[in-house]
């Protein structure tokens, strides 16, 4: 089955800094690969996702990159603020569910 | 747009006894799942239903979990006897159609003791 790796596991930076987590996947059969955060106490929310016909996607502050070739995407936050300190987590969907990585835990530091 | 409405928040109970939870996908998502999140690892998917009927459920531990899906909207999913183990939160998620568009719900924090 699907086993997707995330690095690093904790990530600290300064505030205004940019931070990168990246993810490797096994099943070339996923297309899918949403982006999660998940606060103390909630549930993981969408923050982006990419889809394999698309090699970048941007919204704001927020990048992901796929490389399908290597099976392997990456989170980009810039200009990093407090409220970024969360849980990340990447994901893949082979056979159309959801299988995580094992998330970064991101510190941004004022 | 309601999101995914999961109860309840907490629940503490004694091995061997048993705990059912209880979620409320987003209106017209066909797809609802089951996923357990030990403490400081990624969700796990324990079950995943498309309407009513049941589309993957090979990692749900059957000789104590059960989980239902009547008329294709609301879930329960059950866990007798619980074990010390079975301690994590429990998240519902939903989706309208496959690969996207998948929203959680705030989960169910189970504390076995």
């Amino acid at each position: 089955g699907e086993n997707v790796e995330q690095h690093p596991s904790t990530l600290s930076v300064q505030e205004g800094d940019s931070a990168v987590i990246k993810c490797t996947y096994s099943d070339s059969a996923s297309n899918y690969f949403p982006w999660y955060k998940q606060e103390l106490g909630k549930g993981p929310q969408l923050i982006i996702d990419i889809r394999s016909n698309v090699g970048e996607k941007k919204d704001q502050r927020i990048a992901v990159t796929l490389n399908k070739t290597a099976k392997h995407f990456s989170l980009h936050i810039t200009e990093t603020q407090p409220e970024d300190s969360a849980v990340y987590f990447c994901a893949a969907t082979p056979e159309d569910k959801l299988v995580f990585g094992a998330g970064t835990i991101l510190r941004v530091k004022s | 747009e309601a999101g995914v409405a999961q109860s309840p928040r907490y629940k503490i109970i004694e091995k061997r006894q048993s705990v059912a939870f209880w979620c409320n996908p987003i209106s017209g998502h066909a797809t609802l799942y089951w996923y357990q999140q030990i403490l400081g690892q990624g969700p796990k998917l324990l079950i995943q239903f498309q309407n009513n009927g049941v589309v993957d459920d090979s990692q749900l531990p059957k000789d104590r979990f059960s989980a239902e899906r009547l008329k294709g909207v609301d879930s329960t999913l059950k866990i007798q006897p619980a074990k010390l183990e079975d301690s994590a939160v429990y998240l519902c998620a939903s989706s309208p159609s496959a690969r996207s568009g998948y929203t959680f719900g705030s989960g169910t924090r189970l504390t076995v003791v």
